[in-house]
């Protein structure tokens, strides 16, 4: 089993709709989560970052956390054609072995 | 600023070759890591160099190494390729040790093709 399991998609989505993409992880010791935006050709691009349980908002986006059901979310809100990339979870494991771990990524496409 | 500069941007080897791939971090970066990125397992993490010295490691072969210059500039050697080893191979900088409060920078690639 992988520590962070994330659905590959494709997702596809009329532009304006709202926007769930989802990773569950099975390690409880990850204390750090973060989402990552690839477009195509590119590298990833942080977007947007947290620690605690509960949601945190940066414009169109919102990051949910849920650590006792192991489950966190991206939500986008107004979804827009350039909203379309692959969208990546990633958990950061800390305490003398300090690594980052991703998910496989959603590719996600929102439609005119 | 210039962001991180990875080339080749694309290579083609042969099994049983060895390949070269190297990372230009973003001026000030000391710590620069790499990742191997497939359709099937997505980014894993390779290494990670801080001041010339290999900080941390991911469950690689031992066929995959790095080194790290005193400029900061990084190298990641694979030898004796294996058709696996076909995979999207992305660095990333960041100021310092990568930790959960440090943004980490991407370059775009060098896309890797053994056949």
């Amino acid at each position: 089993q992988k520590e962070v399991e994330q659905d590959p998609g494709p997702l596809s989505v009329p532009e304006g709709a709202i926007v769930s993409l989802n990773c569950t992880y099975s390690n409880s010791a990850f204390q750090y989560f973060m989402w990552y935006r690839q477009y195509s050709r590119k590298g990833p691009e942080l977007l947007m970052y947290t620690y605690s349980s509960g949601n945190k908002e940066d414009g169109r986006f919102t990051a949910q956390v849920d650590k006792s059901s192991k489950y966190i979310s991206l939500f986008i809100r107004d979804s827009q054609p350039s909203d379309s990339a692959t969208y990546l979870c990633a958990m950061f494991l800390s305490g003398g072995y300090n690594k980052l771990i991703f998910g496989a990524g959603t590719r996600l496409a929102v439609h005119p | 600023k210039a962001g991180v500069t990875q080339t080749p941007r694309y290579l083609i080897k042969t099994r049983g070759q060895q390949v070269t791939l190297s990372c230009s971090p973003i001026s000030g970066h000391r710590s620069v890591s790499w990742y191997q990125q497939t359709p099937g397992q997505g980014l894993q993490f390779l290494f990670e160099y801080f001041s010339e010295t290999q900080r941390n490691k991911g469950n690689f072969p031992g066929r995959f190494s790095g080194r790290q210059f005193s400029n900061s500039r990084s190298e990641m050697n694979v030898s004796t390729l294996e058709l696996g080893d076909s995979a999207l191979y992305l660095c990333a900088s960041s100021k310092i040790i990568q930790g959960p409060n440090t943004e980490a920078f991407f370059g775009q690639g060098t896309r890797l093709t053994v056949v």
